[in-house]
Formats: C-alpha cells, structure tokens, sequence
C-alpha cells in the first residue's frame, strides 16, 4: 500500500515566521500536488511537481519536489494568518488513483 | 468557467436509510473522482469515472457505489447508512489528458448520520 506521511500534523504559528511541512514517501510518484482547505471548502490546487528536485515558488510558498521523486516539501516565508488552513500532499501514481496525506494543520495567530 | 458543484451541501440521514449525491464537474473536464473525508482518516479516494465507465475503485464496501452521465455529471450512492458514513464527500474533476491528474475540487457535501 502507498502512504504519503505529512509532518508535522499541526503547526500553529504567529504572523511573519518561517515553517516548513514535509511529505514522504517510501513510493515513487510521476508527480506531486499540494492543496490547501479552508473549513467548509474543497480541497483547491496550488501546485503540481513533476521533476526530480524540481523546485516551484507561488509568491511566499516554496515547492519542492525530491531527486527520487518520493518526496516533497512545502516552505512558507513570513507566514500571514491568510495562510491559515489545511495543507495536504498528493501524490499520483499513474493508476488513476491520487494518494493523499493525511494533512497538516496551519494556524497563523496575529 | 463554472467550478465543480455539488449538491446538497449538507445531509443528515439516519442508519439504514441510502443517500444519493450529485456533482457536476468543470465543463470540458471528462474525469470525476469521489473522495470521502474525515478526521480521523483523511482524505480517501472512493472511485474514478470517466466517459460513464468505473475506471478506479478504491477499498469501500459495496454499499458505495456510483455512475457518470452522458453529460460527465455523476452521483454517488450510499446504501444503509452507518453512523461511520459521517463525512464530507468531495467530488473532483479532472482533464485527464496531459494534467498529470489534477484535481479540481467541489465544496463538498456534508453528510450527518444519526
């Protein structure tokens, strides 16, 4: 069975910090997606990875996908309480299916 | 473009009874996906549509099924409902060619078992 383990689970922070949420996997994936959810919304797509130490930037956030491609990291720069929210990895593995970490909790207190 | 819709937003049924949700996908967009999410487990893939056949399944008893329309709309179907059938079921749809499977998701429907 394919797991994705995200770490850490939860992360409350304050404004204006630095943090960075892994995900891991013994699997290899032909790519990589990061979601963010806000409560009593559907996960929405931030960015997809697909190289070997491919690396992404959306403005503050920092994407990284691993040489080996079974691994990945998300990387915040001063951290806004917009950020707020829950952070999940996917990772596809050609079977149709997406395998999702469990997630981790954001908080950014003012 | 109009986003994923799902329909109803929020549910509660009691145990024993079934349910049907339906989602419409983004126009174009071939490939609908059902997920059910909770605490405690996540987020789990249910099935994978696409041109109105089962392409993927994932490990849910048969009591969950689904189908696809024509028009790429789909549903899916609970029957006798359990208390552990309480979650938000995600509907996503996907274009499949060159997309690298990409997900995009509705807001969910929030389904309450008492």
């Amino acid at each position: 069975t394919q797991l994705l383990k995200q770490s850490p689970q939860f992360l409350s922070i304050q404004e204006g910090e630095n943090l960075t949420v892994y995900c891991n996997s013994s699997s290899v994936f032909s790519s990589l997606q990061w979601y963010r959810q806000e409560p009593g919304e559907g996960p929405v797509l931030l960015v997809t990875v697909v190289t070997g130490g491919e690396v992404k930037k959306l403005k503050r956030l920092t994407f990284q996908f691993g040489d080996a491609r079974k691994d990945s990291s998300l990387h915040i720069t001063a951290a806004q309480t917009g950020d707020t929210g829950l952070y999940l990895c996917a990772g596809d593995n050609q079977g149709g299916k997406l395998i999702f970490g469990q997630g981790t909790e954001l908080s950014v207190k003012p | 473009k109009a986003g994923v819709t799902q329909t109803p937003r929020y549910l509660i049924k009691t145990r024993g009874q079934q349910v049907t949700l339906s989602c419409s996908p983004i126009s174009g967009h071939r490939s609908v996906s059902w997920y059910q999410q909770t605490p405690g487990q996540g987020l789990q893939f249910l099935f994978e549509y696409f041109s109105e056949t089962q392409r993927n399944k994932g490990n849910f008893p048969g009591r969950f099924s689904g189908r696809q329309f024509s028009n790429s709309r789909s549903e899916m179907n609970v029957s006798t409902l359990e208390l552990g059938d309480s979650a938000l079921y995600l509907c996503a749809s996907s274009l499949v060619q060159g997309s690298n499977n990409e997900q995009f998701f509705g807001p969910g429907t929030r389904l309450t078992v008492l």
